[in-house]
């Protein structure tokens, strides 16, 4: 069966530092890859997505990058983090086709807090 | 862009209860699905439901994609329901997989 996970779970960086958030999924290939980030106040909003490695979109501008280094291997990158970066990013994957196209699978996420 | 709504914002609950929350959206869509977020957070995948019917338990889906809207039931409910309900759509126009979230309904269920 399929498994995705993210790492660390929780993290506190100081405002400046760098940022690596990983997420690896077992189980599948070629699945698509998504980076969320979630803000106090519940709402998701989608920040990147692969189709393949090397592939990445940018959905929201800001001073977050991603990059897919393998195929079943999504990263999360910041060289300064802002107060603002601070929330719960999520990892998701699918696969395209099926009888649930795209239907979207979330790791367990990552808390950031930025003081 | 297309725009997801979902009501109610808050819901309070005792257990056994049952309860129906509503999502409702913009535009055409070929993606609609629920999803249940703990209180650690982890989302959970309930249902993908663009249109029509389905059942799993307790909790049933349907999605009338003619009237831009869908519909989760919960039946009986219990303490572990508790959390954020998040409904989210991707548009025929849209990024491949952009999913659209709505922002979500809390339930707490009391004992």
């Amino acid at each position: 069966s399929q498994t995705i996970h993210q790492w660390p779970a929780t993290l506190v960086q100081p405002v400046g530092s760098p940022l690596s958030l990983e997420c690896t999924v077992e189980g599948t290939s070629n699945p698509n890859l998504y980076w969320y980030r979630q803000a106090a106040g519940r709402g998701l909003q989608l920040l990147f997505y692969s189709v393949g490695i090397g592939q990445i979109s940018s959905e929201v501008p800001q001073n977050l990058s991603a990059s897919r280094p393998q195929d079943r291997q999504f990263i999360l990158s910041s060289k300064k983090l802002l107060l603002s970066d601070s929330g719960f990013y999520l990892c998701a994957w699918s696969v395209e086709g099926g009888l649930a196209r795209n239907t979207q699978y979330f790791g367990p996420g990552t808390r950031l807090t930025v003081l | 862009g297309i725009q997801v709504e979902q009501s109610p914002p808050d819901l309070i609950l005792q257990e056994g209860a049952n309860s129906t929350l509503r999502c409702n959206f913009s535009d055409s869509v070929n993606n609609l699905q629920w999803f249940h977020q703990n209180p650690w957070g982890q989302l959970i995948n309930l249902f993908y439901i663009p249109s029509g019917t389905k059942q799993n338990g307790r909790l049933s889906a349907t999605t009338v994609a003619t009237e831009r809207y869908s519909l989760l039931y919960i039946s009986s409910s219990q303490t572990t329901d508790s959390g954020v309900y998040f409904c989210a759509v991707e548009d025929y126009g849209g990024s491949q997989g952009n999913l659209i979230f709505g922002k979500g309904t809390k339930l707490s269920v009391k004992p």
